[in-house]
């Protein structure tokens, strides 16, 4: 079975350019985030999706960032214009309803580097 | 509002002998409990689960960890550590009885083991 699958893997980019991560979550998983990870931390959710439905983007940063989950499966989440301390890894993750506990399953990350 | 704390940053230990990495949880009700390793430029890797039943959990590449609810706890073990443990550890937990709250992860530990 495929995991999540996230592109693009490494990005550089100068400030105030915009930037935008693609995940496709494992196949059949009704539940998909986006997490923001800073160097030696631990992730930190930007957004959770229900099928197609954003139940939680609190804390989102509206202004500049967005996301999209497109008839429930695959999802983009933008940065526009993007800042020097956006720079950090972007994880997407995946999950089904009442399986397991929901235990939560991640994709390899998008490293951004912000110039 | 749930919380995970890992109270060591880093963890060294030799090769061979057993490793603990610690994690003590607030959940308003019954917790849903994780563990997720990171190694360096990846996602976080599922390890293992607390969902219910036995105390003791046993999970991915010879790890376990043990629930113990008077105690808020669900520390990470191995009897016989290897240099290729080392990595970044992450609790995660969440309310098993609040679908609507969102994992929350620890802040992480490093774990080196030296040969």
């Amino acid at each position: 079975e495929a995991g999540v699958v996230q592109s693009p893997r490494y990005k550089i980019i100068e400030k105030k350019q915009p930037v935008a991560f693609w995940c496709n979550p494992i196949s059949g998983h009704n539940t998909l985030y986006w997490y923001l990870q800073n160097l030696g931390q631990g992730p930190e959710l930007l957004i959770r999706y229900e099928n197609e439905e954003a139940v939680d983007d609190s804390q989102l940063p509206k202004d500049r960032f967005s996301a999209e989950r497109l008839k429930g499966v695959d999802s983009t989440l933008k940065i526009q214009p993007a800042e020097l301390g956006d720079s950090a890894v972007y994880l997407c993750a995946s999950s089904l309803f009442g399986q397991g506990g929901d235990t939560i399953y991640f994709g390899e990350g998008s490293w951004l580097t912000v110039v | 509002a749930q919380s995970v704390a890992q109270p060591e940053d880093q963890v060294n230990v030799a090769e061979g002998n057993p490793l603990t990495v610690k994690c003590t949880y607030s959940v308003s009700g019954n917790p849903y409990l994780f563990w997720y390793v990171q190694y360096p430029n990846r996602g976080l890797q599922f390890l293992l689960k607390y969902i219910t039943g036995d105390n003791l959990v046993k999970g991915s590449y010879g790890f376990e960890a043990e629930f113990n609810k008077s105690q808020t706890s669900f520390h990470l073990k191995k009897p016989s550590a290897l240099v290729s443990d080392s990595a970044l550890y992450f609790c995660a937990v969440r309310d098993k009885g609040n679908y609507g709250q969102n994992f929350v992860f620890g802040p992480g530990t490093r774990l080196s083991v030296l040969p």
